[in-house]
């Protein structure tokens, strides 16, 4: 699987928009793009996934560059229950499904 | 419903102890994993069970790690003869079928002493 690079650390204030970026640019045509998050003590949690559209869903939005060399996880209100550590993660279609983690952005919400 | 649930939630070992792990996972999900999670690191692939059958076990770090899944549903990692560089949280996930996404338990985590 391709390798993804992430900021170690980003910070934002509660009901603010969050934009969390995510680079892959050897990604390839078969990579989808996956998100997962980890609160603090707790295991991971899908957030969403996409290929080359941009997609919603209740907890977040992931539009992807026209390239797909990069991403942006976007949370549209910050609250404090979001503060967690972020993991973007290429997944081939063709592959075994285990996930593959890097370090993922750690995510700070102030009140 | 139920999500993934793992046990003990702690478990502390005196070097050189076998200790056995357990995972719950959502009733009907085909395929299981298991993760461990040293301390500020991301979660890394240990073995993957489709079902009752170990597809893939390359990630598990030595022999004395050990995986199953005898009925496809509760597995166990049994670790043989524990040493202070097992000491990680061990995550357990299941999916639907292979590449749908991972439900993630709570985690075991395991100290020796």
């Amino acid at each position: 699987d391709a390798k993804t690079t992430q900021p170690n650390s980003m910070e934002s204030n509660e009901e603010e928009p969050v934009h969390l970026p995510c680079n892959h640019s050897t990604i390839s045509g078969t990579d989808y793009i996956h998100w997962y998050r980890q609160l603090p003590s707790q295991g991971p949690e899908y957030v969403i996934h996409g290929l080359t559209s941009n997609v919603n869903n209740r907890m977040a939005s992931l539009a992807i560059a026209e390239d797909r060399k990069s991403s942006t996880l976007i949370l549209h209100r910050a609250t404090l229950r979001d503060a967690a550590v972020y993991y973007c993660i290429l997944r081939d279609r063709g592959s075994q499904g285990n996930l593959i983690f890097g370090k993922g952005t750690k995510l700070s919400v102030k009140p | 419903g139920a999500g993934v649930s793992q046990s003990p939630r702690y478990k502390v070992a005196k070097r050189g102890q076998d200790v056995a792990l357990r995972c719950d996972p959502i009733s009907g999900h085909v395929s299981l994993f298991w993760y461990q999670q040293a301390l500020g690191q991301g979660p890394e692939f240990l073995t993957y069970f489709q079902n009752e059958a170990q597809l893939d076990k390359s990630g598990l770090p030595s022999d004395r790690f050990f995986a199953e899944r005898p009925e496809g549903s509760v597995s166990t990692l049994k670790i043989q003869r524990t040493q202070q560089e097992d000491s990680a949280v061990y995550l357990c996930a299941s999916s639907l079928t292979e590449f749908r996404e991972q439900y993630f338990g709570p985690g075991t985590r395991l100290t020796v002493t």
